[in-house]
């Protein structure tokens, strides 16, 4: 596809299950980042991915949060022993080379986690 | 740490109105400033972007100037259309390092009026 893509775009789960949500970036972008948008509040960095490294995974909240691009394209953001308050809808961006003051991060369209 | 503070919303005008938005920012250095959009039912767009200084970003009619004296990034349009309505996040690129990420405010409802 042209644009960025995230499955599933609703997810529902019991508290204390594992979840996964996958972000497909848009072809040849060495760069992808991951957001957490609660309601009535922008977009929380969560970590950014340079090919298949975390560059920098400062913004994940705890232990119970983790990504992987393994191939350095799909990435998976994995949710251990959720909790309510994880609730959100979780954003994916990618862009050409990392470096925003520089290139675009285009933005798919987001999951809908909803914790109950 | 770095943060983004923009007005509240929502904002209501009638088409061909003047628009301002306000946001203001804090951060070491000089980071990058942005703003994004969120069309009903689509995933965030960048509008424009500014990387220094006295530096004005610009796109469909919008603009917005990288003001380092008052720390702000304000946007503007002269005349909005109903097609403006829309979710407005003013943000900043962290930089230094390996980072890369943005922190964004917590979003301006533009709403429009025939």
């Amino acid at each position: 596809g042209a644009g960025v893509s995230q499955t599933p775009s609703n997810k529902v789960t019991e508290k204390g299950k594992y979840v996964e949500l996958r972000c497909d970036p848009i072809s040849g972008h060495t760069a992808l980042y991951w957001y957490r948008q609660s309601l009535g509040q922008g977009p929380e960095f969560l970590i950014y991915f340079q090919g298949t490294g975390a560059a920098d995974d400062s913004g994940l909240p705890n232990d119970r949060f983790f990504a992987v691009r393994p191939e350095g394209s799909v990435s998976t953001l994995k949710i251990q022993r959720t909790e309510r308050g994880d609730s959100a809808v979780y954003l994916c961006a990618s862009s050409l080379s990392g470096s925003l003051q520089n290139t675009e991060a285009f933005f798919g369209q987001g999951t809908r986690l909803t914790v109950v | 740490g770095n943060s983004v503070t923009q007005m509240e919303g929502p904002v209501t005008l009638s088409e061909e109105a003047f628009l301002t938005i306000n946001c203001t920012y804090t951060a070491t250095g000089y980071p990058s400033l942005f703003w994004y959009v969120q069309y009903p039912g689509e995933g965030l767009q960048l509008l424009l972007k500014a990387t220094k200084a006295d530096d004005k970003g610009s796109n469909k009619g919008f603009e917005a100037t990288y003001r380092k004296e008052t720390t702000s990034f304000h946007l503007e349009k002269g005349s909005v259309q109903v097609s403006d309505s829309a979710v407005y996040f003013c943000a900043l690129r962290k930089g230094g390092g390996g980072a890369d990420g943005l922190t964004f405010g917590k979003g301006t409802h533009l709403i429009i009026q025939p």
